[in-house]
């Protein structure tokens, strides 16, 4: 089973409106984070938003939120206000066990290709 | 700012050749990675390093190997290139602990193996 699922392969989506990336996770542990990515053409990984399994509240970061549904195990990244500059791959990733407790990798999802139209 | 920095960000080898990709991190990060980046599959773990001459195997080490002699400096070594090792390769580094455990990324080095 996927460890990570992200549902939308691509979006379109206008200018100024508000964008939802979907992503649902699958872990037992207890203790985890979750991050998004944006990947532009130029292929470089920026990290947008980081989310604690045990944070109470919602990550934000200026036009970037987390929506972390614990129960349902969902973290889907709302972008407000979009802008063409936001057209890029989105990757959904998590981390297994706490914060500090080893150096192992994330495992990411497949991506969701977000398009700006203007 | 963090800076993760890959040697190169286009190479093309030849089947069989020893191809090294190195990557410097400026921020003095304990933890060091290497992912392989294919259409559809996403991001997957290749080898990862919590320190110097310390390595792990992540998901699909088969094929590579890694060399971690200064903190700052990550290899990642194809003995003997193979065309299915022609793919985007990330490298990227993080602290030991605190700040989520943020993975700050290098811009990549796309590899063509013929």
């Amino acid at each position: 089973a996927q460890k990570i699922t992200q549902t939308q392969p691509g979006m379109f989506v206008q200018e100024k409106e508000a964008v939802t990336l979907d992503c649902t996770y699958d872990t037992s542990d207890q203790s985890y984070g979750l991050f998004w990515y944006k990947q532009p053409s130029s292929g470089e990984m920026i990290f947008l938003i980081y989310q604690g399994s045990y944070d109470e509240q919602n990550a934000t970061e200026g036009r970037y939120s987390l929506n972390f549904q614990k129960a349902r195990k969902s973290a889907n990244l709302v972008i407000s206000a979009s802008q063409l500059g936001d057209s890029a791959m989105y990757f959904c990733a998590m981390r297994e066990g706490p914060s500090g407790g080893g150096a192992d990798g994330l495992t990411f999802g497949k991506g969701t290709h977000l398009i700006i139209q203007p | 700012d963090v800076k993760v920095t890959q040697s190169s960000r286009y190479l093309v080898k030849r089947t069989g050749e020893k191809v090294f990709l190195e990557c410097v991190q400026d921020m003095d990060h304990e933890n060091m990675f290497w992912y392989r980046q294919d259409p559809g599959l996403g991001l997957r773990l290749i080898y990862f390093s919590y320190d110097v001459k310390m390595k792990e195997k992540g998901d699909i080490p088969e094929g590579y190997s890694v060399s971690r002699e200064k903190k700052e400096r990550f290899s990642l070594i194809l003995e003997s290139a193979s065309t299915n090792q022609t793919s985007m390769y990330l490298c990227a580094s993080s602290k030991l602990a605190g700040g989520g455990d943020t993975q700050y990324f290098g811009p990549g080095t796309r590899l063509t193996v013929l």
